[in-house]
């Protein structure tokens, strides 16, 4: 499974833009990338997922390079309430375990 | 869709008696269901994969005889903490692959805690 590097934490103000990059040097052909958002005393909670370029939902959008190697999740005018741990994951499909880097904590300061 | 529900949410017991932690599929199937084991501000650490009808596969440094997973249907595994300590403390949380590329769905957590 690949690994995967991201800041241990980040702060921002309310109503900034927060653009979290993750390294995965080692992604294989087949795999997604997949980002998670996990609140205290909470399961992880599905953010978005992408192959390649660049998807975008109602939350937040993902830029992926051409190289694949690493990923960017965009979150657009983040609120107190996006406080919390986002971890980006890489796989395939199938019934492999999701393996957990140790996330980026995000701060959001009013 | 896609939804995992995970009994209790919390639960303290006394050293020594066991704990058991339902996860079910609400609606899909899922023959393969993960648990993981989170301690404060730590990430999620894999634990083992719950294959439905047939034996867990265990992580490395993960007893399996004191955390007995049972897959016995393809909505339902559960995890018991046999003869807990305080050190088993920790928050539990299963998952399962719902039916997407993506549809890794994880259940709400269980805080476990042994006095």
């Amino acid at each position: 499974l690949a690994k995967t590097t991201q800041p241990i934490s980040m702060d921002s103000y309310e109503g900034q833009e927060v653009n979290i990059t993750c390294s995965h040097n080692n992604i294989a052909t087949n795999d997604y990338i997949t980002w998670y958002q996990q609140f205290p005393s909470q399961g992880p909670r599905f953010i978005i997922q992408g192959y390649k370029t660049k998807v975008t939902n109602e939350v937040a959008s993902l830029f992926i390079p051409a190289d694949r190697k690493s990923s960017t999740l965009s979150l657009p005018r983040v609120s107190l309430s996006d406080t919390a741990v986002y971890y980006c994951l890489v796989g395939n499909s199938g019934n492999t375990p999701l393996v957990f880097g140790k996330g980026t904590r995000l701060s959001v300061i009013a | 869709g896609a939804v995992v529900s995970q009994h209790p949410s919390r639960v303290i017991c006394k050293s020594g008696t066991s704990v058991k932690i339902e996860c079910r599929s609400l609606d899909f199937q899922a023959t393969t269901m993960f648990w993981y084991r989170q301690f404060p501000k730590k990430s999620l650490m894999l634990m083992a994969t719950s294959n439905e009808g047939s034996k867990a596969t265990y992580e490395q440094g993960v007893e399996k005889d004191k955390f007995l997973i049972n897959h016995a249907s393809l909505t339902l595994s559960t995890l018991t903490v046999t003869s807990a300590h305080p050190e088993d403390s920790s928050f539990y949380i299963c998952s399962a692959r719902g039916q997407r590329n993506y549809g890794y769905t994880f259940g709400s957590g269980t805080r476990l805690t042994v006095v």
